[in-house]
């Protein structure tokens, strides 16, 4: 156990619809990053955030958003939905690596989606 | 933009047999970092490297980081069923953001 938690474990959807993805990190850890991985794919970066703020963006579309609440946990929202969003969706959190820790990621059990 | 490439995407190989998989990072990094992810799982973090040259054995695997501090690589010794899996390193690369870098990982499949 990780002491990451993400709900929903398994989603199915469709086209056109929006979903919003959770995710708790572990206690203590300011940071969390969420990743997309498609079927037998790498982890594709998505965005990251710091103590509430966002810290840093990657491949993430426009039609996604996120965000980090005051208790830490973050939410990431998919919109409008296509057949090419489903994946798995993973949330890692850590603690900062600035403060000389090695900022090792800790991975929840992913969120699956399926958009039909 | 900072890639890490990481080779191969696949290696079979029969149970016994050795297997490495090489990450290249097109720029120097800070430390990288290498993770391991069962088939339906998620990944978890095996180990970091930082020190130009690193060595770091656990067990059957053992782990380099280049003199430049720009490659690495992962070996196992021995393969056993339970090795399966996808390998990816992560380096983090030197800039205000400290960012990880993921190589695309190596499926390692161990032939019945």
């Amino acid at each position: 156990d990780s002491g990451v938690t993400q709900t929903p474990k398994h989603l199915i959807t469709a086209t056109g619809q929006r979903v919003t993805l959770r995710c708790s990190p572990r206690s203590g850890d300011l940071s969390v990053y969420w990743y997309q991985q498609s079927l037998d794919q790498g982890l594709q970066f998505l965005i990251q955030y710091y103590n509430g703020e966002e810290r840093a963006k990657g491949n993430i579309l426009e039609r996604f958003s996120a965000q980090q609440f005051p208790d830490l946990h973050s939410e990431l929202n998919l919109s409008s939905l296509e057949l090419g969003d489903s994946a798995l969706y993973f949330c890692a959190s850590t603690s900062n690596p600035l403060a000389g820790n090695t900022g090792e990621l800790f991975f929840g059990e992913g969120s699956r989606l399926t958009v039909l | 933009g900072q890639q890490v490439m990481q080779i191969p995407q696949y290696q079979h190989v029969q149970e016994g047999e050795d297997f490495t998989t090489y990450c290249n990072s097109s720029t120097t990094l800070s430390n990288i970092q290498w993770y391991k992810q069962r088939p339906g799982g998620h990944p978890v973090f095996l180990i970091q490297l930082v020190k130009s040259g690193e060595v770091k054995k656990q067990k059957r695997l053992t782990f380099q980081f280049g003199e430049a501090k720009k490659n690495s690589s992962l070996h196992i010794t021995a393969t056993q069923t339970t090795d399966v899996g996808t390998y990816f390193c992560a380096g983090r690369v030197m800039d205000s953001n400290y960012q990880l870098i993921w190589g695309a990982g190596t499926k390692l499949i161990i032939k019945p």
